[in-house]
């Protein structure tokens, strides 16, 4: 069964620097997402990607952070000059195309922590 | 927003017991899906279920779409079976496509 893939699958970085996640969604979706946990609390919802721009994002994801897809199979997430409290579990998922009823597919997460 | 509720927040089983957990959310909804988070932190995603009754091996999960809640059974328990079970729904009115996930049910299979 086809997979959503990330790496690394922990990146330990020092508060200030910038940091690139990256995914490689299933092949035939057209809808991208990321989603954070910080650690022992919900997943919540950053930001969703449809048609080579942002069609949704949250109030977490400010000018700090970016998503890109710099090719026909990456999905990246930017944060730049990490803070402590951006330590947490992303995750990346992606979705069929041409409705909102089909499933989130979620990838393992890259666990992120910053010193 | 959406509101999403998981309960019982904790739930400790002996090896083998059977279990209810429940998802009550406050919105009509276009999807919902169950995830079993294991202790390495990967989200499993165990159902897709906006409506309806799905089985899949040892757990089953139905949703009552017209009363706002959805319920997962684990039927024989095993320690496999430990972790964190959120669920996640898609409201009708969303513009979007993001989910909004429940605070989650934390088990403990006891062997």
């Amino acid at each position: 069964e086809p997979e959503v893939t990330q790496t690394p699958s922990h990146q330990v970085t020092q508060m200030g620097q910038e940091v690139i996640l990256r995914c490689v969604p299933i092949s035939n979706h057209l809808y991208f997402y990321w989603y954070r946990q910080i650690l022992g609390q919900k997943v919540e919802f950053l930001v969703s990607f449809y048609n080579n721009e942002i069609s949704e994002k949250s109030e977490i994801f400010d000018d700090q952070f970016s998503v890109e897809r710099p090719d026909g199979s990456n999905f990246t997430l930017k944060i730049r000059s990490t803070k402590l409290e951006d330590s947490a579990m992303y995750f990346c998922a992606s979705s069929g195309a041409g409705y909102s009823n089909q499933p989130q597919h979620f990838g393992d997460g890259t666990r992120l922590s910053i010193l | 927003g959406i509101q999403v509720e998981q309960s019982p927040p904790d739930l400790i089983l002996q090896e083998g017991a059977n279990s209810t957990l429940r998802c009550n959310f406050s919105d009509s909804v276009n999807n919902l899906q169950w995830f079993h988070q294991n202790p390495w932190g990967q989200l499993i995603n165990l159902f897709y279920i906006p409506s309806g009754t799905k089985q899949n091996g040892r757990l089953s999960a139905t949703t009552v779409a017209t009363e706002r809640y959805s319920l997962l059974y684990i039927s024989s328990s095993q320690t496999t079976d430990s972790g964190v079970y959120f669920c996640a729904v898609l409201p009708n009115k969303a513009a979007g496509n993001k989910l909004t996930f429940g605070g989650g049910t934390r088990v403990l299979v006891k062997p």
